[in-house]
């Protein structure tokens, strides 16, 4: 596709559901990151996969949440049991990923997001 | 723990003035600096990005990059009402983690 997509663009649940947030990155990019934005702030990491390997997960909250990206393509990220805290916009971002020489110059394309509000 | 501060706004100028939007970090480690525009309840784009020390002009944008004070600026000359919008600063670093960090950015308005 010509850029990250998300779905779906806006999520509500009710407190104690579990919710999965679907983003499909860029054709052939190899790394996806997932970010957390809270209102007035920017985006907080959560977690970073190059190809189906989840690097990071230093950003995950709780053990709630849970991402994975099985095929290093499409990623989902599921929270369990939401809270009102969960209650942001989750970001998806892709980057050509870092094989090549320049990685650390690597911008970040973002999708647009999913609204997620807890009832 | 790596921060990235920008002074949230709102920062209000009249159309046709230049708008300054600064950023500093704490990790002296870093190498690359990007500045991405976020209208809201939209995703973040890329407006600069910026490696060296100096300046590096792209039409009506100007990033500023001072690794000894460790701030990163952007003006945007000709303000049109158009940019108003939250501007982000994300800085990554070197020989470590591949993750960008983010500032909460600012707010720029832009009045005609």
């Amino acid at each position: 596709g010509a850029g990250v997509s998300q779905s779906p663009r806006y999520k509500v649940a009710k407190r104690g559901q579990d919710v999965a947030l679907r983003c499909d990155p860029i054709s052939g990019h190899v790394s996806l990151f997932w970010y957390q934005q809270a209102l007035g702030q920017g985006p907080e990491f959560l977690t970073y996969f190059q190809n189906e390997a989840q690097l990071d997960k230093s950003g995950l909250p709780s053990d709630r949440f849970f991402a994975e990206r099985p095929e290093g393509s499409v990623s989902t990220l599921k929270i369990q049991r939401t809270q009102q805290e969960d209650s942001a916009v989750y970001l998806c971002a892709s980057s050509e990923g870092p094989s090549t020489g320049s990685r650390y110059r690597q911008p970040q394309h973002f999708g647009d997001g999913t609204r997620l509000s807890i009832l | 723990q790596k921060e990235v501060e920008q002074n949230s706004g709102p920062l209000s100028v009249p159309e046709g003035a230049i708008a300054s939007l600064n950023c500093t970090y704490s990790d002296r480690g870093s190498q690359s600096f990007f500045w991405y525009r976020q209208y809201s309840g939209k995703s973040p784009e890329l407006i600069m990005s910026i490696y060296s020390n100096g300046d590096k002009e792209d039409g009506r944008f100007t990033a500023q990059l001072n690794k000894a004070s460790q701030y990163v600026s952007l003006l945007i000359r000709d303000s049109q009402p158009s940019d108003s919008a939250t501007y982000l600063c994300a800085v990554r670093a070197s020989g470590g983690s591949y993750i960008p960090t983010f500032g909460r950015g600012t707010s720029l308005i832009v009045h005609p």
